[in-house]
């Protein structure tokens, strides 16, 4: 059965920090990717997808995610985080042959000011 | 870009009553719509698939008579927890799904929190 995995349940970085987030998923069809992010209080929005071409994404807000098709995986990346990126941020993949969208368990990340 | 509406945003109710939560997208339209459950510190789980004009696609495990789903327009989506139980209490998300192709996207609601005494 298809399944997305993030590694980390909480990050805890202070801010200027990188930042990189884990997402491993199994399917071996072709996929879509995502990268979804709810900050408190507020509802998921979209961070960033990829659906084909260049497997090195960039998102809103600085954040990027590279597809490494032959790891099966979806790191989300930051260079330097702020406050502000905290939040509880999702990878869900979906994928051909009817293959729904499934979300990983979700990365709480908290930064310090 | 794509607003998604839910109302209400949390409703509190007796055990064994129904409640109805609904789903619309604001600035466009959408034939299909999904609605999510998630539970404190988990994931969101897929319930079902909400189709304009047609049945809903129940995901296993979930009980098609005990969450009503209509999708009545192209904007317009509606869930039904019929008889609640405090079982059924959880935070219930809906998405509008656009379609570009194979460019699949969804658009998320707010949520509707549901508290069944």
């Amino acid at each position: 059965a298809q399944s997305v995995s993030q590694h980390n349940h909480h990050v805890i970085l202070s801010e200027a920090a990188s930042l990189e987030l884990g997402c491993n998923y199994s399917y071996g069809g072709t996929v879509n990717l995502f990268w979804y992010v709810q900050y408190p209080g507020q509802h998921l929005q979209l961070l960033l997808k990829y659906f084909s071409g260049d497997p090195l994404v960039k998102g809103i807000k600085g954040f990027e995610a590279e597809f490494i098709k032959s790891k099966f995986s979806f790191n989300l990346r930051k260079p330097s985080v702020q406050w502000s990126d905290t939040a509880e941020y999702f990878c869900a993949v979906n994928g051909d042959g009817g293959f729904k969208t499934i979300f990983g368990a979700g990365t709480r990340l908290f930064v310090k000011a | 870009g794509a607003v998604v509406s839910q109302h209400p945003s949390w409703v509190i109710c007796k055990s064994g009553t129904s409640v109805k939560i609904e789903c619309r997208s604001l600035d466009f339209q959408a034939t299909t719509m999904f609605w999510y459950r998630q539970f404190p510190k988990q994931s969101l789980m897929l319930m079902a698939t909400s189709n304009e004009g047609s049945k809903a696609t129940y995901e296993q495990g979930v009980e098609k008579d005990k969450f009503l789903i209509n999708h009545a327009s192209l904007t317009l989506s509606t869930l039904t927890v019929t008889s609640a139980h405090p079982e059924d209490s959880s935070f219930y998300i809906c998405s509008a799904h656009v379609d570009f192709g194979r460019e699949e996207t969804q658009y998320f609601g707010p949520g509707t929190r549901l508290l069944v005494l």
